[in-house]
This record gives C-alpha cells, structure tokens and sequence, in this order.
C-alpha cells in the first residue's frame, strides 16, 4: 500500500467552478501537509501546507485536514485557466526530512 | 536570487554510460534531495543530505550516487545507464530547523536509449 493515494484524474472543469482535489494516506504519524501545483515542464511549486488538522485559506485556495480520516484536501474557487497544472499533495512526520508525495492530478480549467 | 539551479535540462544517454546531474542552490539550505518522477509513480526520493559530508539514501536509491562537499552543491551521479532510469529528475532543498517545505528546480529530462 502507498503511503500517499491521489486520484490522478484528469480533471476538466469550466472557468469559474469550484474544483476539489483530495489525498488519502496511510500513516497517523504524518504532521504536515502540503499542496505542491506544478506546470508542465517544471518543477513543483508550493502552494500552501498546514500543520495537523484544520482549515487554511489563502485567497482562492483552502486548504482541509482531517487527520481522524487520514485525509486531505485542495478547493479551488473561482478556477481560472491559469489554474491548469498538475496538484501534488505532499506530506510529512513532524522531524520533515523525508517528504511523502501523492502521484498528482491534472487539472484543465476551460475558459 | 536564483534558487535552485538543475543542469542539464534535457539529456540523451545510451545504456551503459555515467553522467553527473548538477544541482545548486544559493539560498543556504542545509538539507538537499534527489527525486525522480515517472508517469503513474509521483515523485520518488533517491537520496538527500542534511549538510556537507552527510548523505543517506532515499526510496530509490539503487543505481546512483550522490556526494555533498558543500552547502550549496549537491550533484546526482549514474554510475552505468540503464532504460529504467529514464526520468525526470527533480532536486530540491530547505533549511533544516524544524519543519520547512522544499523548494524545487526545474528538472532534468533524461532519456536512456
């Protein structure tokens, strides 16, 4: 079993949807949790991360953990085509040296 | 303020060859790792190093060999290509204190014919 299983779509959405991406994991140990986007042919950006359970909002982004069920998730309001690129989730134990990656999921925001 | 730096971009080897992947950064981070990313796989780590003179392996760290003899280079040797190593490769580097999230360069596309 993976460590960290993402849906690796692909995800069509038209602009202006609201679009949930989620990861699911295995280990209880895991402290911090993260969301990576990653345009093509580069390398992955991070986007936001929190620490345990709870909700992060930065602007268009929120960010949601629920350690209780082992998983995390991304929503997108407003979704802009700027927003097509593939999501990685991302996550670690609380020492953070060794980071544990979901496969991705693409998504294509259509105008 | 360049971040992290990966050379070559893109590379053509033929099975059985050696070549160095080149990794800087020049934002003084203690702790540098090596991933690739393979279709279906997400990003696997190969071997990391929380300073100079200090590495250790990763997930994948069969086939490669990885040196710090400073802070700010990390490089990712194939001792001896083979198609299975054809990726893209990925290194990326925090600072150590605590918890940081790793910053990322662009990749090197290496094909392995």
């Amino acid at each position: 079993q993976k460590e960290v299983e993402q849906d690796p779509g692909p995800l069509s959405v038209p602009e202006g949807a609201i679009v949930s991406l989620n990861c699911t994991y295995s280990n209880s140990a895991f402290q911090y949790f993260m969301w990576y986007r990653q345009y093509s042919r580069k390398g992955p950006e991070l986007l936001m991360y929190t620490y345990s359970s709870g909700n992060k909002e930065d602007g268009r982004f929120t960010a949601q953990v629920d350690k209780s069920s082992k998983y995390i998730s991304l929503f997108i309001r407003d979704s802009q085509p700027s927003d097509s690129a593939t999501y990685l989730c991302a996550m670690t134990l609380n020492t953070g040296n060794q980071f544990y990656f979901g496969t991705g999921t693409s998504l294509t925001v259509i105008p | 303020n360049a971040g992290v730096t990966q050379t070559p971009k893109f590379q053509v080897l033929k099975t059985g060859q050696s070549m160095t992947l080149q990794c800087a950064q020049d934002m003084n981070h203690e702790y540098m790792s090596w991933y690739r990313q393979d279709p279906g796989m997400g990003l696997r780590l190969i071997h990391y190093s929380v300073g100079a003179g200090i590495t250790d392996q990763g997930e994948v760290p069969n086939g490669y060999n990885v040196s710090r003899s400073t802070t700010e280079d990390f490089p990712l040797r194939l001792l001896s290509a083979a198609p299975s190593q054809t990726s893209v490769y990925f290194c990326a580097s925090s600072y150590l204190q605590g918890w940081q999230p790793q910053h990322f360069g662009d990749g090197t596309r290496l094909s392995i014919l």
